[in-house]
């Protein structure tokens, strides 16, 4: 059964240091997400990528973060300067059609740890 | 403000036993609603969803949903819970065509034998 796949399962940086975190998303998707999760909290929505530009974005998704397709199959998400505010599980998601209405299929997350 | 709210943190349930999971919400539509598990080390995994039409609706593993409009509830359930049902449980939803997903704090449920 197709799955997203999400590496590395645990990152362990430095506060301002760039960390790039990668995804593979269900081969026939289009639409690509992250989520993050910090401990003891909700997973909260980051942001969501179609054809080669954000759909949407929270306001959590600032000038920190940016998204990529740098090829058909990686989907990654960058963070340029991290905070110790920034550990968190964080989520690659993709669908083949936009919107709540179509099922979303998560992969098993990334640990970010920020020392 | 919009949200989602899951008021349960922790159940414990004895093997065999019946589930119900709570889950509310507070928008100004009815949201498309969602259930999903996390096992440890795992992804979410969808149980089930609702759209429309039948308020009571089936999922994977042998739960179910019911959405309740008057009480802003989509609450889910299963008449025997198994060891290995213990997880994560997520409540979310979505409305209209935003992308996103909206998630409850999630409620963990410890199955004892």
């Amino acid at each position: 059964e197709p799955e997203v796949t999400q590496t590395p399962s645990h990152q362990v940086t430095q506060m301002g240091q760039e960390v790039i975190l990668r995804c593979v998303p269900i081969s026939n998707h289009l639409y690509f997400y992250w989520y993050r999760q910090i401990l003891g909290q909700k997973v909260e929505f980051l942001v969501s990528f179609y054809n080669n530009e954000i759909s949407e974005k929270s306001e959590i998704f600032d000038d920190q973060f940016s998204v990529e397709r740098p090829d058909g199959s990686n989907f990654t998400l960058k963070i340029r300067s991290t905070k110790l505010e920034d550990s968190a599980m964080y989520f690659c998601a993709s669908s083949e059609q936009p919107g709540g209405r179509h099922e979303q299929f998560f992969g098993p997350g990334t640990r970010l740890t920020v020392l | 403000a919009q949200s989602v709210t899951q008021p349960d943190i922790h159940i414990t349930v004895s093997e065999g036993a019946s589930l119900e999971l709570r889950c509310n919400y507070s928008y100004g539509a009815t949201p498309y609603l969602f259930w999903y598990v996390q096992s440890p080390g795992q992804g979410l995994q969808l149980l089930l969803k609702y759209f429309s039409g039948d308020t009571l609706v089936q999922g994977i593993k042998g739960f179910e949903a019911e959405f309740k409009r008057s009480q802003s509830s989509f609450n889910l359930r299963k008449p025997s819970v198994h060891w290995s049902d213990a997880a994560e449980y997520f409540c979310a939803v979505s409305v209209g065509s935003n992308y996103k997903l909206t998630f409850g704090k999630g409620t963990l449920l410890t199955v004892n034998p």
